[in-house]
């Protein structure tokens, strides 16, 4: 596609239920990553992936969180029993092969909002 | 470890004149610094990127940035403000060990008066 997609755009969800986020990044890169951006703070790093190789995770808050992504392309972070503080501004950014100082392409994000 | 510190959360300046975001980043090794740019219901843009050459780099809509390596400081300037340079910007940092680890501030809104 022409830039990084993330849906839904907004997701409006009740404490202790499953949301799944998907982002589909620019054809053809290769890294993908997930931030998160809270009210008044900056990108916190959650998950990375690069073409085949293992994901860094290493950013990811608790068990609850995780990710995939299927043939390369399309990403899914899912987050079970959702807790309050989990609501955020989910984005999802893509690069073309994961090398130093390359740009980040970035999905508009999806509002998450747990009640 | 890698970290970086936006100085202020809000700057006010008036239409036509200068600008100037501050960052101060926290590296071990070679640095890779970025500024982004966040306007409203839009996703980051890059605005411009330091990774080992020139220290003062040139950005897109007239911005720039230079790296001081004895300040540890990577400041945004545009010689003279736009209405449509109102929007938050983020510096970020990443380095030569960890180069797909970006570190990003916690932002600065800039709002331009008329």
């Amino acid at each position: 596609g022409a830039g990084v997609s993330q849906s839904p755009s907004n997701k409006v969800t009740e404490k202790g239920k499953d949301v799944e986020l998907r982002c589909d990044p620019i054809s053809g890169h290769t890294a993908l990553y997930w931030y998160r951006q809270s009210l008044g703070q900056g990108l916190e790093f959650l998950i990375y992936f690069q073409g085949n190789s293992a994901p860094d995770k290493s950013g990811l808050p608790s068990d609850r969180f995780s990710a995939e992504r299927t043939g390369g392309s399309v990403s899914t972070l899912t987050i079970q029993r959702t807790q309050q503080e989990d609501s955020a501004v989910y984005l999802c950014a893509s690069s073309s092969s994961g090398t130093r100082g390359e740009k980040l392409f970035f999905g508009s994000g999806t509002q998450l909002s747990v009640l | 470890a890698q970290s970086v510190t936006q100085l202020d959360s809000h700057v006010s300046v008036s239409e036509g004149t200068p600008v100037l975001l501050r960052c101060n980043y926290s590296s071990s090794y070679s640095p890779s610094l970025f500024w982004y740019v966040q306007h409203p219901n839009k996703g980051l843009q890059l605005l411009l990127k330091y990774t080992s050459a020139a220290t003062l780099v040139k950005g897109i809509n007239g911005f720039e940035a230079e790296f001081k390596k004895s300040e540890t400081s990577f400041h945004l300037t545009k010689p003279s403000a736009h209405m449509s340079d109102a929007a938050e910007y983020f510096c970020v940092v990443s380095d030569q060990r960890n180069f797909n680890k970006f570190y990003f501030g916690s932002g600065t809104k800039l709002n331009v008066k008329p």
